[in-house]
């Protein structure tokens, strides 16, 4: 398996407040990718990296910021949570980002915005 | 711009029968296209990928799939439906960046 881990893996919080959730990975691979997987949508991506300070806007943005400061390491922070952000998050990683590369998932962090 | 439509939200199979997956794609480039399995609670898996070489390609667990150019279509199929093919399927179409299908749920009735 890929050497990808997300933390926390289970987490309750409250309306506006602020939520981080944490991918890290051992692989070395230069793109990482932050998804929410919500029925009946498949996964949809929120945003991306292909390389360290470098990250780019997938198609359900709004509300979510990234960053990568080193490698093995993507965040995805919810500045101020909402009730519709309650979904499962997973992390993807793929070696260059080039065409034919597999992304490889982590096991996902479940989100609940109460 | 790149999409993915899995006909069949649901797909109930006796065990040992053929197991289809229906997936068409549109993409503005030769695309790329894949298909993951998701046991609950898990991340996702790749079962196997096209990337322009044969376009009947094999994969794990007993899986194919067939890229046909002129139907865009991507279709998975398994010959024998085993009881741990339960799981939901998604296919994925792009480059860097995928698209992912609403995803197919498989039962398999013993």
């Amino acid at each position: 398996d890929a050497g990808i881990t997300q933390s926390p893996r289970h987490k309750v919080t409250e309306t506006g407040t602020p939520v981080t959730l944490r991918c890290h990975q051992t692989e070395n691979h230069r793109y990482m990718y932050w998804y929410r997987q919500d029925p009946g949508h498949g996964l949809r991506l929120i945003h991306y990296s292909y390389g360290v300070k470098d990250t780019d806007k997938g198609e359900v943005s709004d509300g979510y910021s990234v960053s990568r400061s080193k490698t093995e390491d993507f965040l995805l922070t919810l500045e101020s949570a909402t009730s519709s952000q309650t979904s499962v998050y997973f992390c993807a990683i793929s070696d260059q980002g080039e065409g034919g590369q597999p992304q490889h998932f982590g096991d996902g962090t479940r989100l609940s915005i109460l | 711009a790149q999409s993915v439509t899995q006909l069949g939200s649901h797909v109930s199979v006796s065990e040992g029968a053929l197991v289809l997956l229906r997936c068409n794609y549109s993409s503005s480039v030769p695309p790329y296209l894949f298909w993951y399995v998701q046991y609950p609670n898990q991340g996702l898996q790749l079962l196997l990928k096209y990337t322009s070489a044969a376009t009947l390609v094999k994969g794990i667990n007993g899986f194919e799939a067939e890229f046909k150019k002129s139907e865009t279509s991507f279709h998975l199929t398994k010959p024998s439906a085993h009881m741990s093919d339960a799981a939901e399927y998604f296919c994925a179409v792009g480059y860097y960046k995928l698209s992912f299908g609403a995803g197919t749920t498989v039962t398999v009735r013993a």
